[in-house]
């Protein structure tokens, strides 16, 4: 079974700082990756996502993620957050299953960005 | 094009209470989920289904949880009778095909407290 941890359920940093939002999976297959984010009282927007070729992803808003494999892992990077950046950010992995698709996330990391 | 919609936005009940909920998919989006989020978690898969269709309800509990979808266009998700850890936004997710690299369409969810 595939699974995700996000390591810190809650990133702060200073507007024009870097973000840097931790994520590590584990699967059995090779997985695609995802980063969703949510605003209060929104559902969740896609903002990237990993499915083959190259492993430096750029999404949405200046963000991007670098799949690496050897260390299972697929950190969200920005390289200078903006007060609009303050959301909760999930990972999720996806795997086949039969016909259906697994769609595992994390437990997220609320970021907070600070003037 | 129109997001997912989802109704109500809010819902409070009492325990041992019925209630529903219901979603309206982007338009042409094969794929329809209902996924769990309590608050501090990520979204939970709960049901999906491919047109009118079930195909992966292994995490709803039966006993208390119904889905279904007509005509394979909108669905509705049924809870009775409710218990206080019930408490959750229940999000209804849309995608296009059921390859496992769709990326998702959120609606913005239904708050439920359960009391």
């Amino acid at each position: 079974a595939q699974s995700v941890t996000q390591l810190g359920s809650h990133v702060s940093v200073s507007e024009g700082a870097l973000v840097l939002l931790r994520c590590n999976y584990s699967s059995s297959v090779p997985p695609y990756l995802f980063w969703y984010v949510q605003y209060p009282n929104q559902g969740l927007q896609l903002l990237l996502k990993y499915t083959t070729g190259a492993t430096l992803v750029k999404g949405i808003n200046g963000f991007e993620a670098e799949f690496k494999k050897s260390e299972t892992s697929f950190h969200l990077t920005k390289p200078s957050a903006h007060m609009s950046d303050a959301a909760e950010y999930f990972c999720a992995v996806s795997v086949p299953s039969g016909s259906a698709r697994q769609l595992t996330f994390g437990s997220g990391t609320q970021l907070t960005v600070l003037p | 094009e129109a997001g997912v919609a989802q109704s109500p936005r809010y819902k409070i009940i009492e325990k041992r209470q019925s209630v529903a909920f219901w979603c309206n998919p982007i338009s042409g989006h094969a794929t329809l989920y209902w996924y769990q989020q309590i608050l501090g978690q990520g979204p939970k898969l709960l049901i999906q289904f491919q047109n009118n269709g079930v195909v992966d309800d292994s995490q709803l509990p039966k006993d208390r949880f119904s889905a279904e979808r007509l005509k394979g266009v909108d669905s509705t998700l049924k809870i009775q009778p409710a218990k206080l850890e019930d408490s959750a936004v229940y999000l209804c997710a849309s995608s296009p095909g059921s390859s496992y690299n769709s990326p998702l369409h959120f609606g913005n969810g239904t708050r439920l407290t359960v009391t």
